[in-house]
């Protein structure tokens, strides 16, 4: 079946540096990808959707200077977390679409962000 | 934008009963509900899912099925194993969008 990756699994950060998390479609091509935070015992909330050659596009709330996405390729999409803080301490998977199928999403694995 | 209530927010069942968790959704143009189990720490997994032009599917011990009119589907497990424990997600997808809003999550716990 699909796969998709994140790297990495687990990432402990200083308040106010960067951190980028890359999400791959192992074996297939993804027009479309999505990124998603989700913090303890809630639910998953999309953050924005990662248009490949485009622009993402982001839900209300979600500051786009802050989140910074890049979908670069049909298999690449990464999200950095700009001056990081506390508070974006979370859980955070992106899922993918087959281009082709345009069926199910496949998420990946996911990456717990620690900022201390 | 769409909305989707899910109910309960925990569920316990004795092994071998039968588990029913169910959703609501507030956008009519939604045409693919999938439904998710996510262990601790781990990926959401895709277990079962139905498009609009459909009422019911099943897989094994697995069934969704899709009232429309009412605007609410509902995940039902039957002989439950201890296995199942875990977090359920249902979604809504509109397709235009193609993106997917989440339930707020029923926790599922088997008790032996």
């Amino acid at each position: 079946g699909a796969v998709v990756s994140q790297h990495p699994s687990r990432v402990i950060c200083k308040s106010g540096t960067s951190v980028k998390i890359e999400c791959r479609s192992l074996d297939f091509q993804a027009t479309t990808m999505f990124w998603y935070r989700q913090f303890p015992k809630q639910s998953l909330m999309l953050m924005a959707t990662s248009n490949e050659g485009s622009k993402a596009t982001y839900e209300q709330g979600v500051e786009k200077d802050k989140f910074l996405i890049n979908h670069a390729s049909l298999t690449l999409s990464t999200l950095t977390v700009t001056s990081a803080h506390p508070e974006d301490s979370s859980f955070y998977i992106c899922s993918a679409r087959d281009r082709i199928t345009m069926g199910e999403q496949y998420f990946g694995p996911g990456t717990r962000l620690t900022v201390t | 934008g769409e909305n989707v209530e899910q109910h309960p927010s925990t569920l316990s069942v004795q092994e071998g009963d039968s588990a029913v968790i169910k959703c609501t959704y507030s956008d009519s143009a939604s045409n693919y509900f999938p439904w998710y189990k996510q262990e601790l720490g781990k990926r959401p997994q895709l277990i079962i899912d139905i498009r609009s032009n459909v009422g019911e599917k099943k897989d094994q011990r697995i069934a969704v099925t899709l009232n429309k009119t009412a605007k609410h589907f509902s995940l039902h497990i039957t002989e439950t194993q201890p296995e199942d424990s875990a977090v359920y997600f249902c979604a809504a997808d509109t397709g235009t969008a193609s993106k997917l809003t989440f339930g707020t999550g029923t926790r599922l716990q088997v008790m032996l």
